[in-house]
């Protein structure tokens, strides 16, 4: 399974644009990257799935590079009620791939 | 229904206890997983079922033990736990669990367990 870096904490304030980037250098060619969003005390919520190049729905965008060693997720316009950790995770090319959830970012979004 | 259900919301008990937590989900999904989750850690996977058949064990020790009686539902059984063990206990929901995390999980909202 590939490993992921992701910044350990973000802040940003209220109406700007959030990214946040995740690495995974040994990313495996059938792998996708997903990302999960978690508030206190809840479980975490799928927020997005990519495999190459941009992928959008109604809640945000994900941008992969060609050499799929990167990700950013793009938050447009946060708010207050975006503040959560944000877990990026790389895998699914087999049944025996090992689910793990990186450290993921925490982000504070201010007023 | 995309929902996962997770009972009880709260529990305590003592290390002699035993207890079980229960999940439960709608979505015709043939995979579940319980995830076990530490204050400001990542979930940590413990378990996942395929099918209604043990598929993945991540070395969990044999004071928790899985049961998945049908497909829409999952047990954990608590059997002399450690203070340790306190933790918050996630039940998931996938398709079939042949995709690993490429497969979207539907998480429930935990079970917040303290162990005295």
């Amino acid at each position: 399974l590939a490993k992921t870096t992701q910044p350990i904490s973000m802040d940003s304030y209220e109406g700007q644009e959030v990214n946040i980037t995740c690495s995974h250098n040994n990313i495996a060619t059938n792998d996708y990257i997903t990302w999960y969003q978690q508030f206190p005390s809840q479980g975490p919520r799928f927020i997005i799935q990519g495999y190459k190049t941009k992928v959008t729905n109604e809640v945000a965008s994900l941008f992969i590079p060609a050499d799929r060693k990167s990700s950013t997720l793009s938050l447009p316009r946060v708010s207050l009620s975006d503040t959560a950790v944000y877990y990026c995770l790389v895998g699914g090319g087999n049944r025996d791939d090992k689910i793990i959830f990186g450290k993921g970012t925490r982000l504070h979004i201010l007023p | 229904d995309t929902e996962v259900t997770q009972t009880p919301k709260h529990l305590v008990m003592g290390m002699t206890n035993k207890k079980s937590l229960k999940c439960e989900q709608h979505m015709g999904h043939r995979a579940m997983y319980w995830y076990k989750q530490k204050a400001k850690k990542p979930p940590e996977l413990m378990f996942v079922y395929s099918y209604e058949k043990l598929s993945i064990n991540e070395s969990v020790p044999s004071r928790f033990s899985p049961e998945c009686p049908n497909s829409s539902l999952l047990n954990l059984h608590l059997h002399a736990l450690q203070p340790e063990d306190s933790a918050l206990y996630l039940c998931a929901s996938s398709q079939d669990g042949t995709s690993g995390s490429g497969e979207t999980q539907y998480f429930g909202p935990g079970t917040r367990l303290l162990v005295l």
